[in-house]
Parts: structure tokens; C-alpha cells; sequence
């Protein structure tokens, strides 16, 4: 079984820079997961797809995140502008139906940096 | 008072030693209970997970849950340089996961 891949690996911005990730998750899993972790910090979620549809985004940054999931398959997370203190590591995960944690799987994540 | 308290450590033993990682938390509502690790550059991979008092056997490692003091374990027998990595705690409650800041874990050979 294919994991939850994330596209790029790695990305430099400088602040006030816009910058997008991409995540494809496990074949048939239904529920999506941005987290944003910090250096020395445990994830913190953004936003909960099921499907296409949002499920919890209260701890998205509105105003200058966005994050979507046309299809309800892959998705992307967009920051524009960025800061500084948006330099972590962006990790997508995805679960069959919910946060079941027998099929709750992460990816390798996205590190950014925004100097 | 935060949901979940872990020392970061970092957690530094020789090879073969038993390692002890804990958790504490404060919301009764936690249905499950999780150890992630978490290798360098890599996303978090579960490890194990109980929802109920007492303790869970896979191979080396034993989780340990205390619900009367909301207290969680992870115990690492023999350990191996292999294991250096950062061990996360994680609860589900409802529809949200919540995690420690993790453990930085180093095996010396």
C-alpha cells in the first residue's frame, strides 16, 4: 500500500512570499489532515477534510492560509503572504474514516522555511 | 494547565538500556491513547495504541495507561540505536487528536 505522499520536500521562501504543498493520500481514504508542526513542538492540526467537504478549520490562519480538496482526493495548502514564524514542517495525513488511529497515516511532510 | 505535558528531554542512554517516556494529560474525555515516533525528517508512524487501563506488549515496547492519574507510559526493553527517535504521545478524543511535544530519544552503541 502506497503511504500519503507530500510534494516538495523541502522549500525556502522569503516573507511575504506566497507558497503551496501537495498531498495525495492513501487510496480510499476519506478523511485529510493538514498539520503545521514547529521545531520541538507535537503537530497541530489546521484543517479536516472528509471528502471535499471541511470539517474543522478553526485553527487555520484564515487570512492568509487556504487550503482545499477538489475531488475529494489530493489537496493543497497555500500560504500567501507568508511570515516568519511559518517556517515548520507541513504534514498531510489521512485516515479511512476519521481519526481512526489503526488507519491514521502521515506523510513525510513538507519543511519550510520563510527567511 | 496544558492537555498534555511531555518532557522533551532529550533522552540519551547506551545500547540495551530501558528507556521510560511519559505523558501526563488533564481531559477525561480522551478516548484513546497513542505512542507515535517520530524518525528525523519523516512524519510521525504509530507505534501503539490502547483505549483502556494497563499495559500493551508489542515486542520491546509496553504502553502503560493510568486513567485514575491520567498518567501514560511507553517502556523500551533492550533498546538499539535504531530506536533514536522522537516519541510523541497522542490522544483521540471525539473527532480530535491531540499530542505532546514529543521526546527526543538517542541510543549510543
Amino acid at each position: 500500500e502506497a503511504g500519503v505522499a507530500q510534494s516538495p520536500r523541502y522549500k525556502i521562501i522569503e516573507k511575504r512570499q506566497s507558497v503551496a504543498f501537495w498531498c495525495n493520500p492513501i487510496s480510499g481514504h476519506a478523511t485529510l489532515y493538514w498539520y503545521q508542526q514547529i521545531l520541538g513542538q507535537g503537530p497541530k492540526l489546521l484543517i479536516q477534510f472528509q471528502n471535499n467537504g471541511v470539517v474543522d478549520d478553526s485553527q487555520l490562519p484564515k487570512d492568509r492560509f487556504s487550503a482545499e480538496r477538489l475531488k475529494g482526493v489530493d489537496s493543497t495548502l497555500k500560504i500567501q503572504p507568508a511570515k516568519l514564524e511559518d517556517s515548520a514542517v507541513y504534514l498531510c495525513a489521512s485516515s479511512l474514516a476519521g481519526p481512526s488511529p489503526m488507519s491514521y497515516t502521515f506523510g513525510s511532510g513538507t519543511r519550510l522555511t520563510v527567511v | 494547565q496544558k492537555e498534555v505535558e511531555q518532557d522533551p528531554g532529550p533522552l540519551s542512554v547506551p545500547e540495551g538500556a530501558i528507556v521510560s517516556l511519559n505523558c501526563t494529560y488533564s481531559n477525561s474525555a480522551f478516548q484513546y491513547f497513542m505512542w507515535y515516533r517520530q524518525y528525523s525528517r519523516k512524519g510521525p508512524e504509530l507505534l501503539m495504541y490502547t483505549y483502556s487501563s494497563g499495559n500493551k506488549e508489542d515486542g520491546r515496547f509496553t504502553a502503560q495507561v493510568d486513567k485514575s492519574s491520567k498518567y501514560i507510559s511507553l517502556f523500551i526493553r533492550d533498546s538499539q540505536p535504531s530506536d533514536s527517535a522522537t516519541y510523541l504521545c497522542a490522544f483521540l478524543s471525539g473527532n480530535q487528536f491531540y499530542f505532546g511535544t514529543g521526546t527526543s530519544l538517542t541510543v549510543i552503541p
